[in-house]
């Protein structure tokens, strides 16, 4: 499988604060980027994903940027509250769809 | 969207012995995947469950300690054989979206081997 960096592996932000996780890929074949939140004692779940033909896509509190030229793309969490304490995982899909999952980032939220 | 019911939820296990983990999906789909989440860490992906054909093993993992079987479109199991404690892990199941991109998690099976 394709790697994929991503990082921080853990980070912990103030209620309010902005949460940035980041995701470096090698395989320029990738035409979707998501991010997956992961709850403990639940399967991950879709939060947010862009094709690489924006460079931004806004849902809610939640950005994900796009850097084709770095092949890089970002999770941006606005106004970070404690509901959003998980952990996030980037996994673009390769051949057949099937992703490749990044290390993840372990967020906490304090109140 | 798919809805998937996994279970067990969670179980312990003695060593030495086998477990099987159920999937069943709300609708059809042609391909299903089993990873295994080891504690703190990223999903690893064991096996692709294609309905009429042998599962596809990922680099790492062979059948005899991981067999798969899918009957019909929209159920599929996962047997953990002669488990070791370091078969603990969590299980998951996931389905493809129409479109192919999108993945969909049954909650896993918490697997403890003492």
């Amino acid at each position: 499988q394709q790697q994929v960096k991503q990082s921080p592996q853990s980070l912990i932000v103030q209620k309010g604060g902005i949460s940035i996780i980041n995701c470096a890929y090698e395989n320029t074949a990738f035409d979707y980027f998501p991010w997956y939140q992961q709850f403990p004692g639940k399967g991950p779940a879709l939060l947010i994903a862009i094709r690489p033909d924006v460079s931004e896509k806004k849902e809610g509190r939640f950005t994900i940027s796009f850097n084709k030229s770095a092949k890089q793309f970002s999770l941006h969490i606005m106004d970070s509250q404690p509901g959003d304490s998980a952990t996030y995982f980037c996994a673009p899909p390769g051949g057949s769809y099937i992703p490749t999952f990044g290390r993840g980032t372990s967020l906490i939220v304090h109140p | 969207s798919a809805v998937i019911s996994q279970k067990p939820s969670r179980d312990i296990c003695q060593r030495g012995t086998s477990l099987t983990i159920q999937c069943q999906v709300d609708s059809q789909v042609t391909m299903m995947f089993w990873y295994r989440q080891q504690p703190g860490q990223s999903l690893t992906l064991i096996a692709t469950a294609n309905q009429g054909s042998e599962a596809t093993y990922e680099s790492g993992f062979v059948i005899d300690k991981f067999p798969i079987s899918r009957p019909n479109l929209t159920f599929s199991t996962l047997t953990v054989s002669n488990m070791s404690p370091e078969d603990s892990s969590i299980y998951l199941c996931s389905v493809q979206g129409a479109q192919g991109e999108k993945l969909f998690f049954g909650s896993g099976t918490q697997l403890s081997v003492l």
